[in-house]
Parts: structure tokens; C-alpha cells; sequence
């Protein structure tokens, strides 16, 4: 079967850390990608990883473990703009999603 | 056009009405997929097109959906006999080539279908 967890909501502060953890057990893996979505709007894509490792672009990072099955999104110098739900998918040749973190970043 | 359109962006129908939502993805994007976003929840796998085959479908929920890409570019995702169930976002997302692993999926703001 498939199965994605990760945590159903977060909260930080402005100007802060935080990091967003994701498991996978899926039959199947091409990759892992992690989209942000705000409400009543598309998900727009943030990164894709398929080589295990850190992937760093401006304040978002993402990291990939295959052997564990785990990757996490880092958001540093957190501003209020980045309240949304922070999806994770999981590459099968079709995505398959998480049920999303839905972070609230406070002032 | 730039993005992928969907439309209409808000249906509201009836319990057992029939409803037609239409996407219209990145021109010259080969893979076209459908999924269904239910409130607070992360979007669920319906369809997938390449071109106008339909490769996968196992995530329709019933036989009352049913999605079409005739021509490999503009798709139809049709509900029958609509339920109040069936009321969520549907997203629709397109990709260059076949295989995501290719490119990232570009999406469309989604159909928000409510069944009374």
C-alpha cells in the first residue's frame, strides 16, 4: 500500500526555524516533492529530491533519505507569508500526497 | 495559454445531477492528471492521461466518474449521478513529458464542486 505521514499542523514564529518532517512506505519511488499550498489556491511546487542528500534553494532546504524513507523541509527566517499547508508527494510515476502540514507562522 | 485553466471554478449542483469540469492544461504538456481535494486534506490520485491514453484511473472512486482526453490536450472529468461525497476541489495538473520524475507537475487552481 502507500502511506505518507506527516505532522497535520505546526506553528512558529516570525523570523524562526522550522522544519517539516515526512514518511514514506510506497511501492514504487522516483522521487519525493514538497509543494506549498495556500488557501482556496493550487499547490505550487517548492523541490524535488531523488538523490539522498540536503537540496538547498534560498530559505527553503529539502532533505532525502531513501534507506529510512524520510525527508523533511527546513523554512528558515520565517515570515507571515509562509502560513500554508506544506504538501508532501511521493513519486510513483503518479504523485502521491500527504495529508499536508498546515503551518501558521505568528509575529 | 501560460497556465493550466480550469473551469468552472465554483459548480454547485444538486444531488443526482450530472457535472462536466473541464481543464485545459500548459500547451504542449504531454501528462495530464486529475485529483480531489477534500477539505483539509491533501489531494487524492484520480486519473492520469499521456497524451490521450488514459494510463491509470484507478483512484475514480466509483463508476459514476469518468475523464476523457479525446484529442491529448483540453480533458473532461465528468461526474454522474453527483453525491454529497463527491463535493471537494478538483485539481487538475499537467507536466511537460511523460514520467513526473521529469519535471515538476504545474497546477490548476481547481473546480470547487459543492452537491447539495
Amino acid at each position: 500500500g502507500q502511506n505518507i505521514d506527516q505532522p497535520t499542523e505546526m506553528t512558529a514564529t516570525e523570523g524562526a526555524i522550522v522544519q517539516i518532517n515526512c514518511t514514506y512506505q510506497t511501492s514504487g519511488f522516483n522521487g519525493l516533492f514538497w509543494y506549498q499550498q495556500h488557501a482556496g489556491e493550487a499547490p505550487t511546487f517548492l523541490s524535488y529530491n531523488v538523490l539522498d542528500g540536503l537540496e538547498e534553494k534560498g530559505r527553503f532546504s529539502s532533505f532525502l533519505s531513501r534507506s529510512k524513507g524520510y525527508s523533511y523541509l527546513l523554512l528558515k527566517e520565517l515570515q507571515m507569508k509562509d502560513s500554508a499547508s506544506y504538501l508532501c508527494a511521493v513519486d510513483t510515476d503518479k504523485l502521491i500526497f500527504g495529508t499536508g502540514t498546515r503551518l501558521q507562522v505568528f509575529p | 495559454g501560460a497556465g493550466v485553466s480550469q473551469s468552472p471554478r465554483y459548480k454547485v449542483a444538486k444531488r443526482g445531477q450530472d457535472v462536466a469540469l473541464r481543464c485545459d492544461p500548459i500547451s504542449g504538456h504531454v501528462s495530464l492528471f486529475w485529483y480531489q481535494q477534500a477539505l483539509g486534506q491533501g489531494p487524492e490520485f484520480l486519473t492520469y492521461f499521456q497524451n490521450e491514453a488514459q494510463l491509470d484511473k484507478s483512484g475514480l472512486p466509483s463508476d459514476r466518474f469518468f475523464a476523457e482526453r479525446p484529442e491529448g490536450s483540453v480533458s473532461t472529468l465528468k461526474i454522474q449521478r453527483t453525491q454529497q461525497e463527491d463535493s471537494a476541489v478538483y485539481l487538475c495538473a499537467s507536466l511537460k513529458l511523460a514520467g513526473a520524475e521529469t519535471g515538476e507537475l504545474f497546477f490548476g487552481e481547481g473546480s470547487r464542486l459543492t452537491v447539495l
